[in-house]
Order: structure tokens, then C-alpha cells, then sequence
């Protein structure tokens, strides 16, 4: 079975500090993607970033960067000098077969 | 502008009464989904298809039906709506399951009382 398991339920942060994401995944298979979207408080989900299964390397794209570990099924999502903008649910998702399956979110609120 | 549209945006119904919410896409898209929001459980696929006239289950299709009888149309009807429907339902669109990101819809609030 596929799931995707995102712990922190909430996380507060004072403007200016770095978060961290987390996000496990759970699959049988060797070919899948890894998705992350922001769901800003207006509702709508944007994509972040993609990433797949034989690509390790860790993405870096401003202040945003990706920490995929195929050893321990982790895709942590790092905010660095977060700013108030940056207050939003995260989910992290795993495509794989014909399916998308998502964590539960993380609700991130960045205190001016 | 490329978009996935959804309507009605807001919708309070009873018990019931039969309902369709649209989407519709512009991208020329071969895979469409319908997904569910709740608190505390994230995003929840219902149906998706693959292509046209080819639909199939996501991991909670009870109570709902799709149908994909042109490429950018991909309707959630729910012929007997129930209070644990109430939700947040995203209509999604991409090039394919994989390796393509989703596009979302700006989503549909359903109560059913």
C-alpha cells in the first residue's frame, strides 16, 4: 500500500528562522514521484517541486530546498529566513502506478 | 490563460438531491482527478481518468461517480448526497499520472445538510 505520512500537524515559526518539512512515504514500487504544494490561506494548491525516484540529489531554489533520502523514505522540505509569506498548509504527495496519494498537511503559521 | 475551472465554487444542499459539480480544463490534459479535502486528512483522490471514456476508482469512490465523455470535461456527480460528503472538493488535471504535476482547480465547498 502507498501512504504518505506527514507528522507535524502545525508548526509556528518567528519571522526569519529556518523550518524544516518533514515527509515519509511508504511504497513497493521503484518507479514513483515525489510532490510538494503549498496551499496558501486563499485556498488554492501550487506546485513546488517534483521529484523522482532515481534522482537523489537535493534541489535548492531560493530560499526553498529539497532533502530526498531514498534510505530512510524521506522528502524534507527546508524554508530558510522564512517570512510571513510563506504561512500556508504543505503537502507533501507520492505518485506512483496511476494514483496521487498525500500526506495530511502541515500547517506552517511565520510570526511577523 | 491556462486554468482548471470548477463550478459551483460554494454549494449548501440537503439530503439527497442530486448534484453535479464541473470541471473543466483548457491544456488539453489526458488525466483528470477529483480529490476531497477534510481536516486532519488531507487530500483524498476519488476518481481519476486516463483519457477519455476511461475513468477509474481513487481510494474513496464510494458515494460518487465520474464520466469523461470529451477531453476537458470530467464532472463529479453525486446522485444521493449524505452530511459526511461535506467537504472540499479540487478537481486536478496534468499530462499524465506520472512523472506530470497537477494542476488544481480553485475547489468547490459542498454542504449537505
Amino acid at each position: 500500500a502507498q501512504k504518505v505520512t506527514q507528522a507535524q500537524t502545525e508548526i509556528s515559526v518567528v519571522e526569519k528562522e529556518d523550518v524544516t518539512l518533514d515527509c515519509v512515504y511508504e511504497t513497493r514500487d521503484t518507479t514513483y514521484y515525489l510532490f510538494w504544494y503549498k496551499q496558501p490561506p486563499s485556498g488554492e494548491l501550487v506546485f513546488l517541486i517534483r521529484r523522482n525516484s532515481f534522482d537523489e540529489q537535493n534541489e535548492i531554489s531560493g530560499r526553498y530546498s529539497w532533502n530526498f533520502q531514498k534510505s530512510t523514505s524521506s522528502f524534507n522540505f527546508t524554508i530558510t529566513a522564512s517570512q510571513v509569506v510563506d504561512s500556508a498548509v504543505y503537502f507533501c504527495a507520492l505518485s506512483t502506478g496511476n494514483q496521487f496519494y498525500f500526506g495530511t498537511g502541515t500547517s506552517l503559521t511565520v510570526i511577523p | 490563460e491556462a486554468q482548471v475551472t470548477q463550478n459551483p465554487r460554494y454549494l449548501i444542499t440537503v439530503t439527497g438531491k442530486k448534484l453535479t459539480v464541473t470541471c473543466s480544463q483548457n491544456m488539453n490534459h489526458e488525466y483528470m482527478s477529483w480529490y476531497r479535502q477534510d481536516p486532519g486528512l488531507g487530500l483524498r483522490q476519488i476518481y481519476y481518468s486516463m483519457n477519455v471514456e476511461v475513468t477509474d476508482k481513487g481510494d474513496v469512490p464510494e458515494g460518487y461517480k465520474v464520466s469523461r465523455k470529451e477531453k476537458r470535461n470530467f464532472p463529479l456527480i453525486l446522485e444521493s448526497p449524505s452530511p459526511n460528503q461535506t467537504s472540499l472538493y479540487f478537481c486536478a488535471s496534468s499530462l499524465g499520472p506520472l512523472p506530470y504535476e497537477q494542476y488544481f482547480g480553485p475547489g468547490t465547498r459542498l454542504t449537505v445538510t
